[in-house]
């Protein structure tokens, strides 16, 4: 089973910020959580990770609660190209890992 | 660029034919990878893992003589569907960990179409 719980889908508008939340209140001292993305009949594309603390990259922030229960991905400024579905994987620092992908949030992004 | 190639893209055959698909990783060795299907509007489900040199661990409820997986390579692992049927039309993407920063990190590839009529 997944790890992770995350809304089936959200609505954003346009130049807005998109907030997709993920659950992961199983997560181990070891684990950190990583962001996928997924546009539509593609291979998922890795967005962000983080252990502890938040994160930003060009892409989007990471914003972990400091029980690191649950985080949220933020797309500061979502466009028509961010419709896509978003994954919340937790996984070990080290060693190879399988995934098991959970449900995921379905994100559209309207004009 | 792109770190884990797949091939086909997309392959249409007729009903009980075999269809491999390849996946390469490009420009690093993989001693692991991994084969997902995923069925419209529904999440990847993971089929199983390939080891370079040694058999592939099938995740319950795969059909481990159905789906042949060959891993004889660090940069090749193949997806062979025998004798496909309608039900076996999906999206097939593999990927592979790779050491990044000091972390392991999962890459995909872009995905096999597969309809099979």
């Amino acid at each position: 089973d997944a790890k992770t719980t995350q809304p089936p889908s959200m609505d954003c508008a346009e130049g807005r910020a998109a907030n997709l939340p993920c659950n992961h209140s199983t997560i181990s001292g070891n684990e950190y959580v990583y962001w996928y993305r997924q546009i539509h009949s593609q291979g998922p594309q890795y967005i962000i990770h983080g252990l502890k603390n938040n994160e930003t990259n060009e892409m989007a922030s990471l914003i972990i609660t400091e029980d690191r229960k649950s985080s949220t991905l933020i797309l500061p400024h979502a466009t028509l190209r961010d419709t896509a579905v978003y994954y919340c994987i937790v996984r070990p620092t080290s060693g190879t890992y399988k995934y098991i992908f959970g449900t995921g949030t379905r994100l559209k992004v309207l004009a | 660029g792109a770190v884990v190639s797949q091939h086909p893209s997309r392959v249409i055959c007729k009903s009980g034919t075999s269809v491999k698909i390849e996946c390469r990783s490009l420009d690093f060795q993989a001693t692991t990878m991994f084969w997902y299907r995923q069925f419209p509007k529904k999440s990847l489900m993971l089929m199983a893992t390939s080891n370079e040199g040694s058999k592939a661990t099938y995740e319950q409820g795969v059909e481990k003589d159905k789906f042949l997986i060959n891993h004889a390579s660090l940069t090749l692992s193949t997806l062979t569907v025998t004798s496909a049927h309608p039900e076996d039309s999906s999206f097939y993407i593999c990927s592979t960990d790779r050491r990044r920063e000091g972390l392991n990190e999962q890459f995909f590839g872009p995905g096999t179409r597969l309809t099979v009529l």
